[in-house]
């Protein structure tokens, strides 16, 4: 079954330093990954996705993630990580193909901030 | 650029009574639209998509039921709400690219209090 992990439910780093979240995949085929951003009481913003080609994915806010097929890992980075970067973190996946609409997400990674 | 509205933003509503959540979609044509419930750490689970007006999928058999009137709108509704029913219900959009690697892009929310 096609599936999505976040094996972190719950991450506590200091202002400045870095992050890596980790999120894991399960399909029959390189997926279409996805990760969002959902801060309290808000929907999901898409931070960065990951269709094809390089593997090293940039997006918004400074974050980026990394395409590993060895690893059926699609992993979450940021250098320094600002106060304003506290939020729940959600991994998604869809399988490759047409007609692919549909989403699996991890459970969340919830990340705190300590200033 | 395309927008996503939802309403209302809260809403507490008794058991046994009626619901309806509206979501409505501006700056694109024919999108797919989604409607998932993110319940307390249970992550988000996918109730309805619709990739045109009369074609809507249900994922999960439950009490709701979703609607789409016109090509942007998609509205979801309860004729008896239970209290499970509780939680953070997000519409999404995206452009049902036929080759696969949609992105989908989600509304600010409702969240819904069952008493």
């Amino acid at each position: 079954a096609q599936s999505v992990t976040q094996p972190d439910i719950h991450i506590t780093v200091s202002e400045g330093a870095s992050l890596e979240l980790r999120c894991n995949y399960s399909y029959g085929a390189t997926p279409y990954l996805f990760w969002y951003v959902q801060s309290p009481g808000q929907g999901l913003q898409l931070l960065l996705k990951y269709f094809s080609g390089d593997t090293l994915v940039q997006g918004i806010k400074g974050f980026e993630a990394e395409f590993k097929r060895s690893q059926s890992s699609f992993n979450l980075r940021k250098p320094s990580v600002h106060w304003s970067d506290a939020a729940e973190y959600f991994c998604a996946g869809s399988p490759p193909g047409a007609g692919s609409y549909q989403l699996t997400f991890g459970k969340g990674t919830k990340l705190s901030v300590i200033p | 650029s395309q927008t996503i509205h939802q309403w209302p933003a809260t809403l507490v509503q008794p058991v046994g009574s009626p619901l309806s959540l509206e979501c409505t979609v501006e700056g694109t044509s024919n999108p797919n639209l989604y409607w998932y419930r993110q319940a307390a750490g249970r992550g988000l689970q996918l109730l309805f998509y619709s990739i045109g007006i009369d074609q809507i999928s249900s994922e999960v058999p439950q009490n709701l039921s979703a609607s789409r009137p016109q090509d942007r709108q998609f509205i979801l509704s309860s004729k008896k709400l239970l209290l499970s029913d509780s939680g953070f219900y997000l519409c999404a959009w995206s452009a049902g690219l036929a080759g696969g690697g949609d992105t989908q892009y989600f509304g600010p929310g409702t969240r819904l209090t069952v008493l």
